[in-house]
């Protein structure tokens, strides 16, 4: 069975740093591509950042460029997010996510077919 | 950047009834469209893939269609457990992995 479990959340000061964790079970995690996503309160959902399976290529939205950076241990099957420079705006429960690519009879497509339960950071002071 | 965005952001209906919610992408994403849905306190769950795709294990009421920028979520038969939050994301650009805003369905 395919787990992704985060941990790691809290209370922080603004200005602070917090590192998330997401570990994975039941599938062969360096063959795949992750993500994280986090969810404001009462608010929808926000891509934060992707990493490929050999680590290779990173990207992360607007918000979050320069302050947070994603990595992997595919020897730990863990994901991580450190997360620096931490801003009010910040707060959110925040989800590792699993891509899921295919192409089938000339279509193609990603989308996320695993997710955590979410861990959930408060920036506070 | 590609922007999603999602109509209505709140919808209210009954038991029984039919509902339709769009979602506009800033430029062409193919079929690169997905939607997920989400009650309260749980992560979201993949109901719809490529635009069209069923996600195995999700009813057949629900749907979906579209191509390039225009893209619907339809629910037939509307059931209790359907009132939640739905989102469509792009997965076109390598770059970024963009969500709708959301839309809220809710019990009338």
């Amino acid at each position: 069975e395919v787990q992704l479990v985060e941990s790691g959340g809290g209370l922080v000061k603004p200005g602070g740093s917090l590192r998330l964790s997401c570990a994975a079970s039941g599938f062969t995690f360096s063959n795949f591509d992750l993500n994280w996503v986090r969810q404001a309160p009462g608010k929808g959902l926000e891509w934060v950042s992707y990493i490929s399976s050999s680590t290779y290529h990173k990207y992360y939205a607007d918000s979050v460029k320069g302050r947070f950076t994603i990595s992997r241990d595919n020897a730990k099957n863990s994901l991580y997010l450190q997360m620096n420079s931490l801003r009010a705006e910040d707060t959110a429960v925040y989800y590792c996510a699993r891509d899921w690519r295919f192409c089938d009879n000339g279509v193609c497509g990603l989308h996320f077919d695993y997710w955590g339960q979410g861990t959930l950071v408060t920036v506070s002071s | 950047d590609i922007q999603m965005t999602q109509s209505p952001s709140s919808l209210s209906a009954s038991v029984g009834d039919r509902v339709t919610i769009t979602c506009r992408a800033s430029q062409s994403i193919s079929t690169y469209l997905n939607w997920y849905q989400q009650k309260s306190g749980k992560a979201p769950n993949l109901l719809i893939y490529a635009a069209s795709t069923l996600q195995s294990g999700v009813p057949s009421r629900f749907s979906g269609s579209g191509s390039g920028t225009d893209f619907t979520l339809t629910i037939t038969n509307l059931q209790p457990e359907d009132f939640a939050t739905y989102y469509c994301q792009q997965t076109y650009s390598s770059l970024e992995r963009t969500f709708g805003q959301g839309t809220k369905l809710e019990i009338k």
